[in-house]
């Protein structure tokens, strides 16, 4: 049982070069996020998905897309990198919230934008 | 809107002590409250929950809080820290209905000395 897996692990960018970042959880889980942690601010909500096909903004929605078109799949996307973008990204996936909201990990994406 | 305070950056503790670290929380109903771990490199784990009941919650790894309605807290204790609980703490807030996420507060890094 994998829980949920991020892809890739590091990676570096110029800016303006763009990418995606794969999350894929095996839970059957409902509801997907993704969060960027930056020193002293904590996690950052960017985009969440509260079921196939669906997505919504959170907090830093800016300079990323996402798509969820596979139930299991919740993709992040930079079209066009910016060095302000360097975090770590985490994504987490729930069977629901509420009660039901405890949330899965992935073990992060270190990203760096030159 | 919810939102989480947690006060201390850093607290280093020296091991076999007792450990206290402090959440306040903003929502003009009761909450959902969560304490989550990050240990190093890794993504969050989900430490203990509070949605109703008993206001003295246990998780795992020895860890209790209380949720304390008249203070707007939930602080999360050890009574015996070990060398292995050197990690990043979050606190986290949900509400009880609507597609609304998790607010995590900045979270507590904890050192653990001999």
């Amino acid at each position: 049982n994998a829980g949920v897996t991020q892809t890739p692990k590091f990676r570096v960018l110029k800016t303006g070069q763009s990418m995606t970042l794969l999350c894929a959880q095996d839970m059957n889980h409902e509801y997907m996020y993704w969060y960027r942690q930056d020193p002293g601010m904590g996690l950052r909500l960017i985009h969440y998905s509260v079921g196939e096909g669906t997505t919504a903004k959170g907090e830093v929605p800016d300079g990323y897309n996402v798509s969820r078109l596979k139930k299991q799949n919740f993709l992040l996307g930079l079209e066009s990198a910016a060095p302000s973008q360097t975090s770590v990204y985490f994504c987490a996936s729930s069977r629901g919230q509420g009660a039901e909201e405890k949330l899965f990990f992935g073990s992060g994406t270190q990203l760096s934008v030159l | 809107a919810q939102s989480v305070t947690q006060p201390d950056i850093h607290i280093t503790v020296s091991e076999g002590a007792s450990l206290e670290l402090r959440c306040n929380y903003s929502y003009g109903a009761t909450p959902y409250l969560f304490w989550y771990v990050q240990s190093p490199g890794q993504g969050l784990q989900l430490l203990l929950k509070y949605f109703s009941g008993d206001t003295l919650v246990q998780g795992i790894k020895g860890f209790e809080a209380e949720f304390k309605r008249s203070q707007s807290s939930f602080n999360l204790r050890k009574p015996s820290v070990h060398w292995s609980d050197a990690a990043e703490y979050f606190c986290a807030v949900g509400r009880i209905s609507g597609n609304t996420p998790l607010v995590f507060g900045k979270g507590t890094r904890l050192s653990v000395i001999a």
